[in-house]
């Protein structure tokens, strides 16, 4: 069964660093999310992609923050100064939308950035 | 933001029991809701979705029904193993034919016992 895949699965960076969250959706998914997930909180919406453009990003998405689609497979979160608050589980997510039955998202196995 | 609650952080149900668990939500544009299932240091697994304009959905041993005027939904599990302990999120979505964020629960911790 096909599966969004993510690496590293943990991520250790001083504070101030720049980091990449690699992705690969499900090969015929068009859309393409990150969420983060802060130790005992909910889950959070980050970013969501299409088409080679930022569909709709939450508050959350700074401009330290940005996302690229740099080959047909991967898709990447690039955080350019991480400060501590940004420690927490990211997810990636794939969705094919199909008109008329929802879009349900599936999410890859999560990477966990710790900021020291 | 609180548009998507669950109100019981944790639920214990015996193995072949039914397990229950509820979700509310505020957002009168959702009209797309899921569940999905998270293991510990795994992402969230989709478990089952009902579109708004329907009030059941079943696969398997999951059901999912809606109640829009109550804004509420609910996720029925039966018969329990003890294989479904993990934390349940449920999430919602407004369809405007984009991506669209969804929006999760707390969830909820199921521990089902022998």
């Amino acid at each position: 069964e096909p599966e969004v895949t993510q690496t590293p699965s943990h991520q250790v960076t001083q504070m101030g660093q720049e980091v990449i969250l690699r992705c690969v959706p499900i090969s015929n998914h068009l859309y393409f999310y990150w969420y983060r997930q802060i130790l005992g909180q909910k889950v959070e919406f980050l970013v969501s992609f299409y088409n080679n453009e930022i569909s709709e990003k939450s508050e959350i998405f700074d401009d330290q923050f940005s996302v690229e689609r740099p080959d047909g497979s991967n898709f990447t979160l690039k955080i350019r100064s991480t400060k501590l608050e940004d420690s927490a589980m990211y997810f990636c997510a794939s969705s094919i939308l199909l008109a008329g039955v929802g879009d349900t998202q599936y999410f890859g196995p999560g990477t966990r950035l710790t900021v020291l | 933001d609180q548009q998507v609650k669950q109100n019981s952080p944790s639920l214990s149900v015996q193995e072949g029991r039914i397990s229950i668990l509820n979700c509310d939500y505020t957002n009168s544009m959702f009209d797309y809701f899921l569940w999905y299932k998270k293991y510990p240091a795994e992402g969230p697994t989709f478990l089952i979705s009902i579109s708004s304009i329907k009030d059941k959905n079943e696969d398997g041993r999951f059901t999912v029904f809606l109640n829009k005027s109550a804004k509420h939904l609910s996720l029925h599990i039966v018969p329990s193993q003890p294989g479904d302990s993990a934390v349940y999120f449920c999430a919602a979505s407004v369809r405007d034919g984009t991506a669209s964020k969804l929006t999760f629960g707390t969830g909820t911790r199921l521990q089902v016992t022998l």
